[in-house]
């Protein structure tokens, strides 16, 4: 199954843009690349997805390297309110199923 | 539009007891997920049904743990007997089917329920 990797931690200041990568070297062709973040006591929410190319929505950007071994995900400016645990996900093609790591926790200061 | 319904919120029970869990997926969602998230780690998928029928049951502990979808809409999950290692959040998640590749669908969570067994 392919996995990915992201750091445990990440901090920011608040209003500043935040660059959270993730590492997916063994993605296969038809694997989406899936973003959600999990707020304390909550579950999970859907921040963005993409296949191929880069995708922007009201929430986040997502940039996917090339050979789509690797992406970012950017909040462009971080508020007190994205403090969350970001899991970036690989979504297989067969199964439909959402496979969660341990994700990185942001934390952002005033 | 209503979200993906969950309770009871909160559950604290002894050991060797049993607990049911329920779910009410977002209107006309036809993947239904549950999963399971120790406080600390992220969510681990037991059960998935798409419509009535189970797509993918391989981590469910299924000498303790039981899951159905009777009607394709409404899930339960059921613990029994509950053991300590059971303490955890229960998350219920449903999805759509879109024609044609379904991987890019979103996927909704509930708030889910939370089980401290003591």
């Amino acid at each position: 199954d392919a996995k990915t990797t992201q750091p445990n931690s990440m901090e920011s200041n608040e209003e500043e843009p935040v660059h959270l990568p993730c590492n997916h070297s063994t993605i296969s062709g038809t694997d989406y690349i899936h973003w959600y973040r999990q707020l304390p006591s909550q579950g999970p929410e859907y921040v963005i997805h993409g296949l191929t190319s880069n995708v922007n929505n009201r929430m986040a950007s997502l940039a996917i390297a090339e050979d789509r071994k690797s992406s970012t995900l950017i909040l462009h400016r971080a508020t007190l309110r994205d403090a969350a645990v970001y899991y970036c996900i690989l979504r297989y093609y067969n199964t439909d199923k959402l496979i969660f790591g341990t994700g990185t926790r942001l934390q952002v200061f005033p | 539009e209503a979200g993906v319904a969950q309770s009871p919120r909160y559950k604290i029970i002894e050991k060797r007891q049993s607990v049911a869990f329920w779910c009410n997926p977002i209107s006309g969602h036809a993947t239904l997920y549950w999963y399971q998230q120790i406080l600390g780690q992220g969510p681990k998928l037991l059960i998935q049904f798409q419509n009535n029928g189970v797509v993918d049951d391989s981590q469910l502990p299924k000498d303790r743990f039981s899951a159905e979808r009777l009607k394709g809409v409404d899930s339960t999950l059921k613990i029994q007997p509950a053991k300590l290692e059971d303490s955890a959040v229960y998350l219920c998640a449903s999805s759509s089917l879109d024609r044609g590749l379904s991987s890019g669908n979103t996927i909704y969570f509930g708030e889910g329920s939370w089980l401290t067994v003591v």
